[in-house]
């Protein structure tokens, strides 16, 4: 009963390289976000997507890219990581009606811990 | 100013104490009222849901919602030293879930 997967859960990068965070979910879920957690932050939403092949900005969407080619996987990409963007990602899915009250409850995975040198 | 507002704490409690934590949010349009409760190095989990106004109890945890004041809480009878997490309330105007927006989330020590 796997839910939401993070991989990888920890990396560090220097200032300039790109890498890949990828989330699996198991659910059918139709919906599928991106956030990043910060002491004092709160979660902010990166990006999102309501359905394979689809995407959309959240808040905080500036030096992250994303895609969905698949409907239960949700990659989000850095193209040139910049020390702000160390930080705990959190991929979570939902579905409209989905958890015990219709609620559209979000499902996280473990987080991504991300340190960017 | 955020649009929803969370004391971050920490708020440290003896066991068996009540814990009350709250949010306070300025739109009027959030109508889905949640609370996450998150254990370190975990993601979080949802604890407890409200739609629109009024009280919803699940064993030992109480949401309250107060949509005139604008005013959420979330209260913790018997607390137990496993309640030790941090507590993330969201809401939401509809079920889409990209429009869910959080508190900064309140750490909470039970201490034994």
């Amino acid at each position: 009963n796997a839910g939401v997967t993070q991989t990888p859960k920890f990396r560090v990068l220097k200032t300039g390289q790109s890498m890949t965070l990828l989330c699996a979910q198991d659910m059918n879920h139709e919906y599928m976000y991106w956030y990043r957690q910060d002491p004092g932050m709160g979660l902010r939403l990166i990006h999102y997507s309501v359905g394979e092949g689809t995407t959309a900005k959240g808040e905080v969407p500036d030096g992250y890219n994303v895609s969905r080619l698949k409907k239960q996987n949700f990659l989000l990409g850095l193209e040139s990581a910049a020390p702000s963007q160390t930080s705990v990602y959190f991929c979570a899915s939902s579905s409209p009606s989905s958890g015990r009250t219709a609620t559209g409850e979000l499902f996280f995975g473990e987080g991504s811990r991300l340190t960017v040198l | 100013q955020k649009e929803v507002e969370q004391d971050p704490g920490p708020l440290s409690v003896p066991e068996g104490a009540i814990v009350s934590l709250n949010c306070t949010y300025s739109n009027s349009a959030f109508q889905y009222f949640m609370w996450y409760r998150q254990y370190s190095r975990k993601g979080p989990e949802l604890l407890m849901y409200t739609y629109s106004s009024g009280n919803k109890e699940d064993g030992r945890f109480t949401a309250q919602v107060d949509k005139s004041s604008k005013y959420i809480s979330l209260f913790i009878r018997d607390s137990q030293p496993s309640d030790s997490a941090t507590y993330l309330c969201a809401m939401s105007p509809n079920t889409g879930g990209f429009k869910t927006i959080f508190g900064a989330g309140t750490r909470l020590f039970v201490k034994a």
